[in-house]
């Protein structure tokens, strides 16, 4: 079946530093994939979404490319702020067809936090 | 403005009781979902609706029930066969179940059964 798997965490980083969280899947066809962020206490929203192969999404300065090659969308940012503190979760939702059809698969989350 | 509502945001039951989640949205979607959430764990769905009076169970559906009467409203029902129901609830919906429609979450239920 459809998986996704991320980095282990916690990560923790000083302010302004280089951020990147490893998201790698298994799936069968050419499934759309997502990152979405959960502050402490609240839902999740979406923070960025890619539908096909080498498609970059990007949003707050985060930035994923779908890599079909290497079943992988890495999250990244340049420069994190403390207020980026938060549990990010990888998700994948299949094409058409099959008993997966309209389900998001999460990956376990990586919880972020950023000293000033 | 539109969004999920969930309600209430804590609730606390006995162990042996059930109890309904509210889940309500004003974005007109077609597509509604139950998730679990428990401490250091991804999401895990737990019954899906793609229209109105009709929904499929997900991944850990035993103890659970839905109902999806109206568009707008998807409640879930904790049932006392359900044997670990302390966690985080999260109910989400999405314009349709094409692979490109992104869910949109409610705030969650964090359930507490003692």
């Amino acid at each position: 079946g459809d998986s996704v798997t991320q980095m282990e965490g916690p990560v923790t980083l000083s302010e302004e530093a280089f951020l990147t969280i490893n998201c790698t899947y298994t799936a069968t066809g050419y499934p759309s994939l997502f990152w979405y962020v959960q502050y402490p206490g609240e839902g999740l929203q979406l923070l960025l979404k890619a539908t096909k192969a080498d498609d970059k999404g990007s949003n707050k300065g985060f930035e994923a490319t779908y890599r079909k090659e290497t079943t992988s969308f890495h999250l990244e940012k340049g420069s994190v702020q403390v207020s980026d503190s938060a549990v990010y979760f990888c998700a994948l939702k299949p094409r058409a067809g099959g008993t997966s059809y309209g389900k998001l698969t999460f990956g376990q989350g990586t919880i972020l936090t950023v000293h000033p | 403005d539109g969004g999920i509502t969930q309600s209430p945001k804590y609730l606390f039951r006995k162990e042996g009781q059930n109890v309904t989640l509210s889940c309500e949205q004003n974005l007109n979607h077609d597509a509604m979902y139950w998730y679990r959430q428990d401490p250091g764990q991804g999401l895990r769905l737990i019954y899906y609706s793609q229209i109105v009076n009709d929904f499929q169970k997900g991944d850990i559906a035993e103890g659970y029930s839905v109902s999806r009467e109206k568009k707008e409203s998807f409640p879930l029902t904790v049932t006392s066969a359900q044997k670990n129901p302390t966690a985080f609830y999260l109910c989400a919906s999405s314009r349709g179940t094409e692979s490109s429609y992104e869910q949109y979450f409610g705030p969650g239920t964090r359930l507490t059964v003692t």
